[in-house]
């Protein structure tokens, strides 16, 4: 069974940075592409990024929204992906889920709290 | 204000069928696979759909999805009380150059 845990969430001040992990068992993880996804208070869920594997290039690509803000990194001898967060705004408080789409195996973290607030 | 257009809510009594809309545009739906998730109250979402019409394992055949042109369906036949959630489609977008989500629509089984 493919299970994604994230960490790292919790109370920062606006201009403040995060880092969140997201550690992954079950499945070949270097070859699988991770995405961040973040749901605000009461929202819908908004694509933040994603981490192609490095057989496909091991790109990355950013929304708008966190573009030059968020860095993410991977790990793949610890099987672990990473959400660097810089000069968070108060727009970003959300919960933050690590994912997979990878077949056979698709999978969703239980999300960390972020929440930016002076 | 989201790139892809789902109402925001649905309804249905236990049996029946029901199907929930995503709107899009060539950019996204025209020329990409459309995804589906589920999100039950209080918990993390899960793949419905993948590729447009494809059911990972477990996800039951009472799940369908469709696309024509720029826009997709999923469609629940059967409908039971525990399909009670909020679903969204997701695409990537080549002009954005991102994966964008629908603004999700909350499905009630009344």
């Amino acid at each position: 069974e493919v299970q994604l845990v994230e960490s790292g969430g919790g109370l920062v001040k606006p201009g403040g940075s995060l880092r969140l992990s997201c550690v992954a068992s079950g499945l070949t993880f270097k070859n699988a592409w991770m995405s961040w996804v973040r749901q605000g208070p009461g929202q819908g869920l908004e694509w933040v990024g994603r981490f192609k594997s490095k057989t496909d290039g091991g790109s990355t690509d950013y929304a708008a929204p966190v573009k030059g803000r968020f860095t993410m990194s991977r790990d793949d001898s610890k099987n672990t992906l990473y959400l660097q967060m810089n000069s968070l705004k108060t727009e970003d408080t959300a919960v933050y889920y690590c994912s997979t789409d990878q077949m056979p195996d698709p999978a969703w973290g239980q999300g960390t709290l972020v929440t930016v607030s002076s | 204000q989201s790139v892809l257009t789902q109402p925001p809510s649905a309804s249905g009594t236990p049996g029946q069928r029901v199907t929930i809309s995503c709107s899009g545009s060539s950019s996204n739906i025209g020329t990409n696979y459309v995804y589906w998730y589920q999100q039950l109250p209080g918990t993390a979402p899960k793949l419905l759909i993948y590729m447009n019409n494809q059911r990972p394992s477990g996800v039951p055949d009472r799940f369908s999805g469709s696309k024509s042109g720029t826009s997709a369906s999923l469609a629940i036949s059967g409908l039971r009380s525990e399909d009670e959630a909020d679903y969204y489609c997701a695409v990537w977008d080549d002009s954005l150059s991102g994966r964008v989500f629908g603004g999700g629509t909350k499905l009630t089984v009344l």
